[in-house]
């Protein structure tokens, strides 16, 4: 089973600020990388697939980079609605999620 | 408009049997493969195993193999998730959700339901 590792567990940070989110794959997945953001009560939404293609209606300023193990998340300047947690999955060997990233103020 | 729509918040005992449900509208529902995802409280996002409700092809996470059943009737567009005997430690939300195409989503998750509460107390 691919192990994936988000880095950190939660962020501090100001709105209009840029957030920076990491995910580290136990093994290589290629690019097949998604990003996904849960607020509270709120079933999860794609934000990002195939590492760095934004999924329909997502902001510009989401972006996502990475290869092999080693995979970004990036906000560029945070707005108030992207206060929530951040989740990664590998869909490379089936599905396994990351434990997720809170951002918060 | 695609929509995956689930069945009601459920509150069980120890040992009983359930089973919830995913409808889809909006898409071809035997198309696309439908996964289920479990979150338990306060906590982060497990996959369980996705299914094709076009011919029932289903493959489960080592972690629920053998726990549940998911399983599809396509005649109805509509996906399940069954126990045959719950515990405690299967209180959770669970949320399915559709697999992307390839083209247009990667194998992503691109919709999900709202999400099912499923308790279970004595």
């Amino acid at each position: 089973e691919i192990v994936m590792t988000q880095s950190p567990a939660s962020l501090s940070v100001s709105p209009g600020e840029r957030a920076t989110l990491s995910c580290r794959a136990s093994q290589r997945v290629g690019s097949n990388l998604a990003w996904y953001q849960q607020k509270p009560g709120q079933a999860p939404r794609l934000l990002i697939y195939g590492t760095s293609t934004r999924a329909t209606g997502i902001p510009a300023r989401f972006s996502g980079s990475g290869s092999g193990t080693e995979f970004t998340l990036t906000i560029s300047s945070l707005q108030s609605e992207d206060f929530a947690v951040y989740y990664c999955q590998q869909y490379n060997n089936w599905y396994t999620f990351g434990q997720g990233t809170k951002l918060e103020i | 408009e695609v929509q995956l729509v689930q069945s009601g918040a459920e509150v069980k005992k120890p040992g009983e049997s359930l089973k919830i449900s995913c409808k889809g509208s909006g898409y071809s529902f035997t198309s696309y493969w439908i996964a289920w995802v479990r979150q338990m409280p306060g906590k982060g996002l497990e996959w369980m195993g996705i299914s094709q409700p076009g011919d029932s092809d289903t493959k489960y996470s080592p972690s629920f193999q053998g726990q549940v059943t998911i399983s599809a009737d396509p005649s109805i567009s509509t996906a399940f998730l069954q126990w045959s005997s719950l515990e405690a430690s299967d209180t959770a939300i669970y949320f399915c959700a559709r697999r992307a195409s390839l083209a247009a989503g990667g194998r992503a998750f691109d919709y999900w339901g709202q999400g099912t509460l499923v308790t279970v107390s004595s």
